[in-house]
Protein backbone atom coordinates (compact mmCIF):
# COMPACT_ATOMS: atom_id res chain seq x y z
CA UNK A 1 0.00 0.00 0.00
CA UNK A 2 2.55 2.19 0.70
CA UNK A 3 4.15 1.92 -2.96
CA UNK A 4 4.15 4.57 -6.25
CA UNK A 5 4.37 2.57 -9.19
CA UNK A 6 5.94 4.84 -11.97
CA UNK A 7 5.69 3.82 -15.88
CA UNK A 8 7.51 3.65 -18.24
CA UNK A 9 10.66 2.66 -17.59
CA UNK A 10 12.64 4.91 -20.01
CA UNK A 11 11.04 6.93 -23.02
CA UNK A 12 12.69 8.17 -26.10
CA UNK A 13 10.95 11.08 -27.52
CA UNK A 14 11.14 13.59 -30.86
CA UNK A 15 12.24 16.97 -30.12
CA UNK A 16 9.67 18.83 -30.10
CA UNK A 17 7.00 16.16 -28.66
CA UNK A 18 5.26 15.35 -26.06
CA UNK A 19 6.48 13.38 -23.21
CA UNK A 20 4.37 11.60 -20.45
CA UNK A 21 5.16 9.82 -17.29
CA UNK A 22 2.64 7.67 -15.47
CA UNK A 23 2.11 7.24 -11.37
CA UNK A 24 -0.17 5.65 -9.55
CA UNK A 25 -0.73 5.05 -5.92
CA UNK A 26 -2.45 3.08 -3.33
CA UNK A 27 -2.04 5.08 -0.22
CA UNK A 28 -5.45 7.59 0.07
CA UNK A 29 -3.65 8.99 2.96
CA UNK A 30 -0.77 10.71 0.69
CA UNK A 31 -1.58 14.37 0.33
CA UNK A 32 1.22 15.77 -2.00
CA UNK A 33 2.82 14.58 -5.32
CA UNK A 34 6.27 16.08 -6.32
CA UNK A 35 8.21 15.51 -9.26
CA UNK A 36 11.81 15.29 -8.92
CA UNK A 37 14.04 15.58 -12.23
CA UNK A 38 17.38 14.09 -11.78
CA UNK A 39 20.45 14.68 -14.72
CA UNK A 40 23.53 12.08 -14.68
CA UNK A 41 26.12 12.77 -11.92
CA UNK A 42 23.36 15.15 -10.20
CA UNK A 43 21.25 14.76 -7.42
CA UNK A 44 17.43 15.09 -7.88
CA UNK A 45 15.90 18.65 -7.81
CA UNK A 46 11.97 19.33 -7.50
CA UNK A 47 10.33 20.24 -10.87
CA UNK A 48 6.80 20.44 -9.90
CA UNK A 49 4.65 19.58 -7.27
CA UNK A 50 0.67 19.08 -6.54
CA UNK A 51 -2.11 18.33 -3.60
CA UNK A 52 -4.98 16.58 -4.52
CA UNK A 53 -7.40 20.02 -3.99
CA UNK A 54 -6.99 20.35 -7.84
CA UNK A 55 -6.77 18.52 -11.09
CA UNK A 56 -3.99 20.28 -13.28
CA UNK A 57 -0.74 22.36 -12.16
CA UNK A 58 1.18 23.86 -14.67
CA UNK A 59 4.68 25.73 -14.83
CA UNK A 60 5.75 26.78 -18.01
CA UNK A 61 5.93 23.27 -20.71
CA UNK A 62 5.51 20.80 -17.69
CA UNK A 63 2.44 20.00 -16.24
CA UNK A 64 1.01 17.61 -13.64
CA UNK A 65 -2.46 15.99 -13.84
CA UNK A 66 -4.12 14.53 -11.01
CA UNK A 67 -6.67 11.66 -10.75
CA UNK A 68 -7.98 11.61 -7.10
CA UNK A 69 -10.28 8.63 -8.01
CA UNK A 70 -8.43 6.83 -10.16
CA UNK A 71 -5.27 7.35 -7.27
CA UNK A 72 -3.02 8.15 -10.40
CA UNK A 73 -1.33 11.45 -11.40
CA UNK A 74 1.18 12.02 -14.40
CA UNK A 75 3.60 14.48 -15.64
CA UNK A 76 3.56 16.17 -19.54
CA UNK A 77 6.39 17.54 -21.07
CA UNK A 78 5.23 19.89 -23.69
CA UNK A 79 7.82 20.42 -26.69
CA UNK A 80 10.12 18.25 -25.32
CA UNK A 81 14.07 19.45 -25.75
CA UNK A 82 16.66 17.81 -25.61
CA UNK A 83 18.30 19.81 -22.34
CA UNK A 84 14.54 17.01 -21.04
CA UNK A 85 16.99 14.54 -21.31
CA UNK A 86 17.29 13.00 -17.49
CA UNK A 87 15.45 10.29 -15.31
CA UNK A 88 12.08 11.83 -13.90
CA UNK A 89 10.48 10.64 -10.57
CA UNK A 90 7.27 10.87 -9.21
CA UNK A 91 6.68 10.93 -5.37
CA UNK A 92 3.83 11.13 -2.75
CA UNK A 93 3.80 11.69 0.91
CA UNK A 94 1.13 12.63 4.01
CA UNK A 95 1.33 15.89 5.68
CA UNK A 96 2.59 15.16 9.13
CA UNK A 97 5.08 12.61 8.14
CA UNK A 98 8.56 12.55 6.52
CA UNK A 99 8.55 9.82 4.51
CA UNK A 100 8.51 10.56 0.64
CA UNK A 101 7.58 7.21 -1.33
CA UNK A 102 9.49 7.50 -4.76
CA UNK A 103 8.54 5.66 -7.90
CA UNK A 104 11.51 3.91 -9.93
CA UNK A 105 12.15 6.70 -11.69
CA UNK A 106 11.59 7.15 -16.20
CA UNK A 107 14.58 7.64 -18.37
CA UNK A 108 13.92 9.88 -20.47
CA UNK A 109 16.05 10.76 -23.62
CA UNK A 110 14.86 13.37 -26.18
CA UNK A 111 16.11 13.23 -29.75
CA UNK A 112 17.07 16.27 -31.66
CA UNK B 1 25.69 29.20 -1.19
CA UNK B 2 26.82 25.71 -2.01
CA UNK B 3 23.12 23.89 -0.79
CA UNK B 4 24.02 20.59 0.65
CA UNK B 5 27.57 19.10 0.24
CA UNK B 6 28.25 15.69 0.54
CA UNK B 7 31.64 13.87 1.58
CA UNK B 8 33.28 11.71 0.02
CA UNK B 9 32.05 11.25 -3.42
CA UNK B 10 33.28 8.44 -4.28
CA UNK B 11 34.39 5.78 -1.69
CA UNK B 12 35.81 1.65 -2.24
CA UNK B 13 35.18 -0.35 0.64
CA UNK B 14 35.88 -3.90 1.34
CA UNK B 15 33.87 -6.17 3.53
CA UNK B 16 33.25 -5.40 7.16
CA UNK B 17 35.03 -2.36 6.41
CA UNK B 18 33.22 0.72 8.29
CA UNK B 19 32.86 4.45 6.97
CA UNK B 20 31.22 7.29 7.26
CA UNK B 21 29.48 9.70 4.66
CA UNK B 22 29.19 13.07 5.79
CA UNK B 23 26.88 15.89 4.92
CA UNK B 24 26.33 19.48 5.65
CA UNK B 25 23.79 22.30 4.50
CA UNK B 26 23.92 25.98 4.53
CA UNK B 27 20.82 26.84 4.15
CA UNK B 28 19.22 26.69 8.11
CA UNK B 29 17.02 24.08 7.52
CA UNK B 30 15.31 21.66 10.48
CA UNK B 31 14.86 18.25 8.51
CA UNK B 32 17.98 16.16 6.95
CA UNK B 33 17.56 12.73 5.39
CA UNK B 34 19.68 10.22 3.80
CA UNK B 35 18.75 8.12 0.86
CA UNK B 36 19.87 5.28 -1.34
CA UNK B 37 19.54 5.63 -4.83
CA UNK B 38 19.60 1.67 -6.71
CA UNK B 39 18.74 0.67 -10.26
CA UNK B 40 14.87 0.10 -10.63
CA UNK B 41 14.22 1.42 -6.99
CA UNK B 42 13.64 4.72 -7.13
CA UNK B 43 15.07 6.55 -3.99
CA UNK B 44 14.76 4.88 -0.69
CA UNK B 45 15.01 6.87 2.45
CA UNK B 46 17.20 4.97 5.03
CA UNK B 47 17.09 7.96 7.81
CA UNK B 48 15.70 11.25 8.68
CA UNK B 49 16.64 14.11 11.09
CA UNK B 50 13.22 16.55 11.64
CA UNK B 51 14.81 18.66 13.54
CA UNK B 52 18.01 19.16 15.58
CA UNK B 53 18.27 16.45 18.41
CA UNK B 54 15.94 13.86 16.86
CA UNK B 55 16.75 10.86 14.30
CA UNK B 56 14.25 8.27 12.68
CA UNK B 57 14.14 5.14 10.74
CA UNK B 58 13.18 5.29 7.22
CA UNK B 59 12.43 2.42 5.07
CA UNK B 60 15.64 0.58 4.73
CA UNK B 61 17.68 1.32 8.10
CA UNK B 62 19.42 -2.07 8.42
CA UNK B 63 23.28 -1.63 8.52
CA UNK B 64 23.19 2.28 9.01
CA UNK B 65 23.50 4.42 11.84
CA UNK B 66 23.40 8.38 11.56
CA UNK B 67 24.07 11.06 13.85
CA UNK B 68 22.43 14.89 13.78
CA UNK B 69 25.31 16.77 14.60
CA UNK B 70 24.48 19.98 14.75
CA UNK B 71 21.39 22.33 12.61
CA UNK B 72 24.02 21.89 9.45
CA UNK B 73 25.30 17.81 9.81
CA UNK B 74 23.87 14.62 9.41
CA UNK B 75 26.37 11.86 8.80
CA UNK B 76 25.54 8.35 7.60
CA UNK B 77 27.76 5.47 9.22
CA UNK B 78 28.48 2.04 7.89
CA UNK B 79 29.60 0.07 10.92
CA UNK B 80 30.58 -2.98 8.96
CA UNK B 81 29.98 -2.60 4.94
CA UNK B 82 28.35 -5.40 3.00
CA UNK B 83 28.40 -6.01 -0.89
CA UNK B 84 24.39 -5.12 -0.98
CA UNK B 85 25.31 -1.65 0.62
CA UNK B 86 26.91 -0.55 -3.00
CA UNK B 87 24.32 1.96 -3.66
CA UNK B 88 24.53 5.86 -4.21
CA UNK B 89 23.73 7.48 -1.03
CA UNK B 90 22.35 11.36 -1.16
CA UNK B 91 21.72 13.18 1.64
CA UNK B 92 18.55 16.30 1.27
CA UNK B 93 17.41 18.62 3.56
CA UNK B 94 14.11 20.44 3.71
CA UNK B 95 13.21 23.96 5.85
CA UNK B 96 10.65 22.26 8.02
CA UNK B 97 8.82 18.69 7.14
CA UNK B 98 8.87 17.94 3.27
CA UNK B 99 5.42 18.81 2.87
CA UNK B 100 6.12 22.65 3.75
CA UNK B 101 8.21 22.79 0.54
CA UNK B 102 11.11 20.97 -1.65
CA UNK B 103 13.76 18.64 -0.76
CA UNK B 104 16.80 20.46 -1.64
CA UNK B 105 19.74 17.43 -2.44
CA UNK B 106 23.18 16.72 -2.73
CA UNK B 107 25.32 15.21 -5.42
CA UNK B 108 25.66 11.76 -4.07
CA UNK B 109 28.36 9.88 -2.60
CA UNK B 110 28.57 6.33 -4.51
CA UNK B 111 29.80 3.93 -2.50
CA UNK B 112 30.87 0.05 -3.90
CA UNK B 113 31.36 -2.92 -1.17
CA UNK B 114 33.91 -5.77 -2.42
Amino acid sequence: QQQVKQSPQSLIVQKGGISIINCAYENTAFDYFPWYQQFPGKGPALLIAIRPDVSEKKEGRFTISFNKSAKQFSLHIMDSQPGDSATYFCAATTSGTYKYIFGTGTRLKVLA
Amino acid sequence: NAGVTQTPKFQVLKTGQSMTLQCAQDMNHNSMYWYRQDPGMGLRLIYYSASEGTTDKGEVPNGYNVSRLNKREFSLRLESAAPSQTSVYFCASSLAGPNTGELFFGEGSRLTVL
